[in-house]
């Protein structure tokens, strides 16, 4: 089946830097990206659609300046979290259907962020 | 109120049960809807689609009535592989996002 691949895993950062997290669909091309956040016991919360060669579309509540979204090709979406704060502790998974629409959506492995 | 809304778990269930989550959806946009499961600290991945005919695969069925905004997931004998955490999800084709529910945590025990 598709593949999605999510990088890094895990990553332990200092408040106030910045992170980047990779999404890379690998055998087939993605119009649109998915970015969920999920804390621990409760279900993946929609954060943003990534929009190929267009600005991201974020849910309410969500800061654009804080979560940078780009989707700069159609097999790769990346998510910036800004100024990173301890309570950005979340695990983050993207997701990604493919150009022909086909529903089911693939998931990245998801990236567990950690900010001391 | 959630859009996708499921049971409270845990459910704790001895190998071999029966066992049934329910989930209620409030946007009747919705469009399709699905089961996935999602096993601690992974990506979620898709159990099956849910049709208003209902469908079967092996022990697990799954029914949708459109009328009541209600789609249900029954496992039986349940294994110990079973233990996860199930995750009711609507699709919307505008915008083409998952909506997920809060999960319904499954344990099977010996």
């Amino acid at each position: 089946g598709a593949v999605v691949s999510q990088h890094p895993s895990r990553v332990i950062c200092k408040s106030g830097t910045s992170v980047k997290i990779e999404c890379r669909s690998l055998d087939f091309q993605a119009t649109t990206m998915f970015w969920y956040r999920q804390f621990p016991k409760q279900s993946l919360m929609l954060m943003a659609t990534s929009n190929e060669g267009s600005k991201a579309t974020y849910e309410q509540g969500v800061e654009k300046d804080k979560f940078l979204i780009n989707h700069a090709s159609l097999t790769l979406s990346t998510l910036t979290v800004t100024s990173a704060h301890p309570e950005d502790s979340s695990f983050y998974i993207c997701s990604a259907r493919d150009l022909e629409g086909f529903t089911e959506a693939f998931f990245g492995q998801g990236t567990r962020l950690t900010v001391v | 109120r959630k859009e996708v809304e499921q049971d409270p778990g845990p459910f704790n269930v001895p190998e071999g049960a029966t066992v049934a989550f329910n989930c209620t959806y409030s946007n009747s946009a919705s469009q399709s809807f699905f089961w996935y499961r999602q096993d601690c600290r992974k990506e979620p991945k898709l159990l099956m689609s849910v049709y208003s005919s209902g469908n079967e695969d092996g022990r697990f069925t799954a029914q949708l009535n459109r009328a009541s905004q209600y789609i249900s997931l029954l496992i039986r004998d349940s294994k110990l592989s079973d233990s996860a955490t199930y995750l009711c999800v609507a699709f919307y084709n505008q915008g083409g996002k998952l909506i997920f529910g809060q999960g319904t945590e499954l344990s099977v025990k010996p």
